[in-house]
């Protein structure tokens, strides 16, 4: 069954903006992860955060968690046009079963 | 080091045919993961691997696949008889250790069954 959602489904913005995605889960979790996909071939890690964390940064990347909103919200930061992907939020249920995909955010950043 | 590798990239086959799909995972690394994604869409979890057993095969989507995992490194996935839905991006991921960590994808086998 589907644990994170994206949303929105899809997002275009001009080159310099913020780009916000969100995540939204339905179980307790011990962690969220955010990956990062090009052109439909392997996915790449970004960041994890763990549910005693509220916020972390890496580089432009700034991740939150609300684990009493089940929602998490990944920021880019002053976007390129580099940052054309598709983003995919993963859960892990708290239990010893596999990571949980969303269906992901495509991002577009128009140069 | 060496990352996630998948083989082949590419696979057209015709309607009926049976193929093999591999994956070699980063070395040491004991949990590997299978994957389906159709064009546009997410991931679907398939089956998943912790050293050479299966605990979690719910997500193989019928009888016609298989996946097998041998000393703990390379793993094949098998579909028989394949059908024209089984197209799709089928991507394989390795983790370290338990099945919550970071996982590490390979590039991805692209399927067309005609």
């Amino acid at each position: 069954s589907q644990q994170g959602e994206e949303d929105p489904q899809a997002l275009s913005i001009q080159e310099g903006e913020n780009a916000t995605m969100n995540c939204s889960y339905k179980t307790s979790i011990n962690n969220l992860q955010w990956y990062r996909q090009n052109s439909g071939r392997g996915l790449v890690h970004l960041i994890l955060i763990r549910s005693n964390e509220r916020e972390k940064h890496s580089g432009r990347l700034r991740v939150t968690l609300d684990t009493s909103k089940k929602s998490s919200s990944l920021l880019i930061t002053a976007s390129r046009a580099a940052d054309t992907a598709s983003y995919f939020c993963a859960t892990d249920n708290s239990g010893n079963t596999p990571l949980v995909f969303g269906k992901g955010t495509r991002l577009s950043v128009i140069a | 080091g060496a990352g996630v590798s998948q083989s082949p990239s590419n696979k057209v086959t015709e309607k009926g045919k049976d193929v093999e799909l591999r994956c070699d995972p980063i070395s040491g690394h004991t949990a590997l993961y299978w994957y389906r994604q159709s064009l546009g869409q997410g991931l679907e979890f398939l089956i998943y691997f912790q050293g050479n057993s299966a605990p979690d095969k719910s997500g193989l989507p019928s009888d016609r696949f298989s996946a097998e995992r041998t000393g703990g490194s390379v793993s094949t996935l098998t579909i028989q008889r394949t059908q024209q839905e089984d197209s799709a991006v089928y991507l394989c991921a390795s983790s370290l250790g338990p099945e919550t960590d970071t996982q590490y994808f390979g590039p991805g086998t692209r399927l067309t069954v005609l």
